[in-house]
């Protein structure tokens, strides 16, 4: 089973920008994956983001501000999770998810982000 | 507006058997693939399982093979978990999540809000 890996934490504080990445296992290429990201705050279900293929191949959640962006970093094998303008309801547990062979999900470890 | 209703999660021993339910309101149930996700109290997301819209496609994870259960009921827009030979790390909140796409393959655009099933004797 694939695993992608998530730093267990990230800081950033108001108006700045977080980076959030999940890396691959070296034998997934993340050129060819759909990157899948989630947004849980305490006590609430998650909610999702946004996915990210490629520039041409991108969308966003319903309702999601545009602050929240996708890419990926193909020499670090990662999909990242941009968030600019940082505010303090953004504060959550972010979640990115891949189906690595049809009929098979994985969601990584999650990576709690702290707006000090 | 899409609600996801869980219910079914008690407190179980080890070795016993549960069923979840999951009842579906606000969208076309019978068009999309569904899944269960779980996660254990203050720990991560683990997908279960994903059922196609007419039934036909059904996978599991590695840890529920065998023991868990994912089936459908169009004409009650409810999904069922029956979890079978319960084990301590199967305790974890179940949330049922709606695919975006008749055979799955895409990204969860609504989850429940999750029902907890603890395991221990």
């Amino acid at each position: 089973q694939p695993v992608l890996t998530q730093p267990p934490s990230s800081f950033a504080s108001p108006g700045e920008s977080a980076r959030l990445t999940c890396t691959l296992p070296h034998d997934i290429n993340v050129g060819g994956y759909y990157i899948y990201w989630y947004q849980q705050k305490p006590g609430s279900p998650p909610r999702y983001l946004l996915y990210y293929y490629s520039d041409s191949e991108k969308g966003q959640g319903s309702g999601v501000p545009s602050r929240f962006s996708g890419s990926k970093d193909a020499s670090a094998n990662t999909g990242i999770l941009l968030i600019s303008g940082l505010q303090s309801e953004d504060e959550a547990d972010y979640y990115c998810m891949i189906w690595p062979r049809s009929g098979y999900v994985v969601f990584g470890g999650g990576t709690k982000l702290t707006v000090l | 507006e899409v609600q996801l209703v869980e219910s079914g999660g008690v407190v179980a021993q080890p070795g016993g058997s549960l069923r979840l339910s999951c009842e579906a309101s606000g969208f076309r149930f019978e068009d999309y693939t569904m899944h269960w996700v779980r996660q254990p109290p203050g720990k991560g997301l683990e997908w279960v399982s994903l059922i196609s819209w007419n039934g036909e496609k059904i996978h599991y994870t590695d840890s529920v093979k065998g023991r868990f259960t994912i089936s459908r009921d169009n004409s009650k827009n409810s999904l069922y978990l029956e979890m079978n030979r319960l084990r301590t790390e199967d305790t974890a909140f179940y949330y049922c999540a709606k695919d975006l796409l008749r055979f799955g393959g895409s990204y969860f655009d609504s989850w429940g809000q999750g029902t907890l099933v603890t395991v221990s004797s």
